[in-house]
């Protein structure tokens, strides 16, 4: 148990519906991260907040956000779901700012679009 | 972009036998990290890796950081059932970089 975690565990919806997936870190962690897993396209990371701001983005669609709240859980909303954005989406969490810093990942919360 | 290739990306061997998975880049890294991921579960953090040339052992597990800090291997002795799963290298560039770099994984099966 990597003391991250994620809800929910699984999440089943239709194209073009808004979801939002929620992320708690470990206690004293300030660094949220949020990752896609996709069979053909790996690990990919979306965006990362740090004590409330966001501090780095990565392959973000412009239909996802996210924000980390004042008592450091964190949300991604998906919107305008498309079948592609089928996957994983994992939470991670880190002590400090910056991402080369270990990494504790939560349970994941698979994503289906049908 | 930095970019992290794995090799082999899938391999299956017999319980008993030793393998050796890959992973490189032609960007140089101030570390590098090995995770190893389960089926429905998240990755979670074998080692890290700092110094060029550095060898760290993880009782059967073997991992080294090349020495220009571009590449790294993982070496496992008398693979176990156990050590089935999918196992990501991730590079920290460094320099102030928020994010990780993962590589696509390699996806390993050891046979009873």
């Amino acid at each position: 148990d990597s003391g991250v975690t994620q809800t929910p565990k699984h999440l089943i919806t239709a194209t073009g519906q808004r979801v939002t997936l929620r992320c708690s870190p470990r206690s004293g962690d300030l660094s949220v991260y949020w990752y896609q897993q996709s069979l053909d396209q790996g690990l990919q990371f979306l965006i990362q907040y740090y004590n409330g701001e966001e501090r780095a983005k990565g392959n973000i669609l412009e239909r996802f956000s996210a924000q980390q709240f004042p008592d450091l859980h964190s949300e991604l909303n998906l919107s305008s779901l498309e079948l592609g954005d089928s996957a994983l989406y994992f939470c991670a969490s880190s002590v400090g700012l910056a991402g080369g810093r270990e990494q504790f990942f939560g349970p994941g919360t698979r994503l289906t679009v049908l | 972009t930095q970019l992290l290739e794995q090799s082999p990306q899938f391999l299956s061997i017999q319980e008993g036998e030793n393998l050796t998975v890959y992973c490189n880049s032609s960007s140089v890294f101030s570390s590098l990290q090995w995770y190893r991921q389960e089926p429905g579960e998240g990755p979670v953090l074998l080692v890290t890796v700092v110094t060029g040339g550095e060898v760290k052992k993880l009782k059967r597990l073997t991992f080294q950081f090349g020495d220009a800090r571009k590449d790294s291997s993982l070496h496992i002795t008398a693979a176990q059932p156990g050590d089935t799963g999918l196992y990501l290298c991730a590079g920290d560039p460094g320099a102030g970089s928020y994010q990780l770099t993962f590589g696509k994984g390699t996806k390993l099966s050891v046979i009873p």
